[in-house]
């Protein structure tokens, strides 16, 4: 089954503090993840994708295909950093996503 | 840097009626899509587009949806009767062909029916 799980709705952290959003995935294939970001209602923006290995924003995320996990990671939040954060698993043949549930981050002064 | 664009960004709708969303794809993209969000729940994949013709659709694309790209500009989702459930978000995005490439999505329409 072609999955991705999320688990945390609501993640809060204090300014400064490290930040860890969760991600797991289930796929047969070999997985493309990415992870995209949705501030206040506006549209979803690619924040990483996991080939680029590149860090966003002070963001990071690695793929850990032992534990089938994509986590994303900060180590100092910024309150500019509340947002909504979806991880997606693009699929082969159509490229289609599948979505998490998303995790809100709020970051509290 | 260009941008997939919706429009309207807001569509009120009775029960019953048929509704066009539009969204307008970055201009050298190949692959395009339709997603959905119930308000509180996951964004879900509803139908893929490439070389003029639907791709991969979803068990929620039923006949009463149906997509087109009319002039090669444009890309449309149309839904023919709509049912209260169809209230949700619905955003475009699009992509290049070349591998690893990452979809790029619109602002939404937010579709509320009545």
């Amino acid at each position: 089954a072609q999955r991705v799980t999320q688990p945390e709705k609501l993640l809060s952290v204090f300014k400064g503090a490290p930040v860890e959003l969760k991600c797991n995935y289930s796929y047969s294939g070999s997985p493309e993840l990415f992870w995209y970001v949705q501030y206040s209602r506006q549209r979803l923006q690619l924040l990483l994708r996991h080939i680029s290995r590149e860090s966003i924003k002070g963001f990071t995320a690695d793929l850990n295909k032992g534990e089938t996990s994509f986590h994303l990671k900060k180590p100092f939040a910024q309150e500019e950093d509340s947002a909504m954060y979806y991880c997606a698993l693009q699929t082969s043949g159509t490229y289609k996503y599948i979505f998490g549930t998303g995790t809100r981050l709020k970051v509290l002064a | 840097e260009p941008e997939v664009t919706q429009t309207p960004s807001h569509q009120v709708t009775q029960m019953g009626q048929e509704v066009i969303l539009r969204c307008v794809p970055i201009s050298n993209h190949l692959y395009f899509y339709w997603y959905r969000q119930i308000l509180g729940q996951k964004v879900e994949f509803l139908v893929s587009f490439y070389n003029n013709e639907i791709s991969e659709k979803s068990e929620i694309f039923d006949d009463q949806f149906s997509v087109e790209r009319p002039d090669g500009s444009n890309f449309t989702l149309k839904i023919r009767s709509t049912k209260l459930e169809d209230s949700a978000m619905y955003f475009c995005a699009s992509r290049l062909r070349r591998d690893n490439q990452p979809q790029h999505f619109g602002d939404g329409t937010r579709l509320s029916i009545l």
